[in-house]
């Protein structure tokens, strides 16, 4: 079974540039998060998608920060624009249902200059 | 007070060693308790997963949750240069299905 791909796996961007990640989930898995995990900490949720509708978005910068899930499959998260602090991996992760176990890709690393 | 609080570590021990991570909680309405580990440059994966006070198994590691205390541990018997990464615990419930991550351990068996 294929896990969780992203891409890019990194990206190096300036501060005020714009940026976006990609994230396939596990084929047949309705419900979508991304995350993002600051280095030394843990990953802390962004967004919560259950098929192409948003869950929970609590966490989410929403002035800078988007994502969308069309079509309920592949899923977008974007900044725009960039900060210093927005430094860190993002994480992609998906599961059955929402109480289920969720399963992670390897993450993008973004560094922003 | 964070929602869970994390030995932060960083580990460092012989092969062979009896290894014990740790984390307490504050939110009482926590039901499901989680132990994920990552390795560098990896997304974590779930090691155990429990939703009772208690002991429970799986090879060398216990997870064990004492609710009363609101206290995690997950113990690696045996550890091995393999068992080298860092380990996050994870919790959720109250009718919510967001996992609150702990900081993470970063552990390192020595051969």
């Amino acid at each position: 079974e294929a896990g969780v791909a992203q891409s890019p796996r990194y990206k190096i961007i300036e501060k005020r540039q714009s940026v976006a990640f990609w994230c396939n989930p596990i084929s047949g898995h309705a419900t979508l998060y991304w995350y993002q995990q600051i280095l030394g900490q843990g990953p802390k949720l962004l967004i919560q998608f259950q098929n192409n509708g948003v869950v929970d978005d609590s966490q989410l910068p929403k002035d800078r920060f988007s994502a969308e899930r069309l079509k309920g499959v592949d899923s977008t998260l974007k900044i725009q624009p960039a900060k210093l602090e927005d430094s860190a991996v993002y994480l992609c992760a998906s599961s059955l249902s929402g109480s289920d176990t969720q399963y992670f890709g390897p993450g993008t690393r973004l560094t922003v200059l | 007070q964070k929602e869970v609080e994390q030995d932060p570590g960083p580990l460092s021990v012989p092969e062979g060693a009896i290894v014990s991570l740790n984390c307490t909680y504050s939110n009482s309405a926590f039901q499901y308790f989680m132990w994920y580990r990552q390795y560098s440059r990896k997304g974590p994966e779930l090691l155990m997963y429990t939703y009772s006070s208690g002991n429970k198994e799986d090879g060398r590691f216990t997870a064990q949750v004492d609710k009363s205390s609101k206290y995690i541990s997950l113990f690696i018997r045996d550890s091995q240069p393999s068992d080298s990464a860092t380990y996050l615990c994870a919790m959720s419930g109250g009718g919510s299905e967001k996992l609150v991550f702990g900081k993470g351990t970063k552990l390192t068996v020595n051969p």
